[in-house]
């Protein structure tokens, strides 16, 4: 079972409209945890990180939060545009040199 | 932000053939540098993790002798498919981290993708 588990598995929305992509993990001992956004045919951008004491964040119209109790993470995004189509990846760092990677959510907006 | 330069972009070629990918950090020190494989639709699966001047470390299932990973300096790894064949095809992602434990942050290339024909 992948530690770090991603829902939807795909979306489809409409542009303007907000979407909230969810991040379940089981990953121990957490570092931290970035959520990335993979254009197609491109390597993964950086979005966010969220640190173990942290709940929420945001860069521009992307807001991720964080439940480390509960070991969830989501990342919302807000007044969806047509360049916000891509494929959007939950990375969990641990404390060592590793990490493990969620599927993904491909996200597809239309105008 | 930190830049990973990734090359060639797009390679075909023949069955039989070996293919090289360069993956260079162009203004920091890659203290690690990591190679994934992406299959369609699917997310990153790591192959190799590498630390400047040691040996690569390989995942489960990853043939050293087919990927051979060199990192030989702290701006530069390379990858090379030898003997590619065509269920080698696939699009290969570099990444590379200041870090060289309890990593944080990876900066990622823009990924090589490899046609064997």
């Amino acid at each position: 079972k992948n530690q770090v588990e991603q829902s939807p598995q795909s979306l489809i929305i409409l542009e303007g409209k907000n979407c909230t992509l969810q991040c379940n993990y089981t990953v121990s001992p957490f570092s931290n945890l970035r959520w990335y956004k993979q254009d197609t045919g491109r390597g993964p951008v950086s979005l966010t990180i969220m640190t173990f004491s942290e709940n929420t964040k945001s860069n521009g119209r992307y807001t991720a939060t964080l439940d480390a109790d509960t070991k969830q993470s989501s990342l919302h995004i807000t007044a969806s545009q047509l360049s916000d189509s891509a494929s959007y990846i939950c990375v969990v760092y641990h404390n060592n040199n590793d990490m493990r990677f969620g599927a993904g959510t491909r996200l597809t907006v239309k105008p | 932000g930190a830049v990973v330069s990734q090359h060639p972009s797009w390679v075909i070629c023949k069955s039989g053939t070996s293919v090289k990918i360069e993956c260079r950090s162009l203004d920091f020190q890659a203290t690690t540098m990591f190679w994934y494989r992406q299959f369609p639709k699917q997310s990153l699966m790591l192959m190799a993790t590498s630390n400047e001047g040691s040996k690569a470390t390989y995942e489960q299932g990853v043939e050293k002798d087919k990927f051979l990973i060199n990192h030989a300096s702290l701006t530069l790894s390379t990858l090379t498919v030898t003997s590619a064949h065509p269920e080698d095809s696939s699009f290969y992602i570099c990444s590379a981290s200041p870090e060289g434990w309890a990593i944080t942050i990876q900066y990622f290339g823009a990924g090589t993708r490899l046609s064997v024909l």
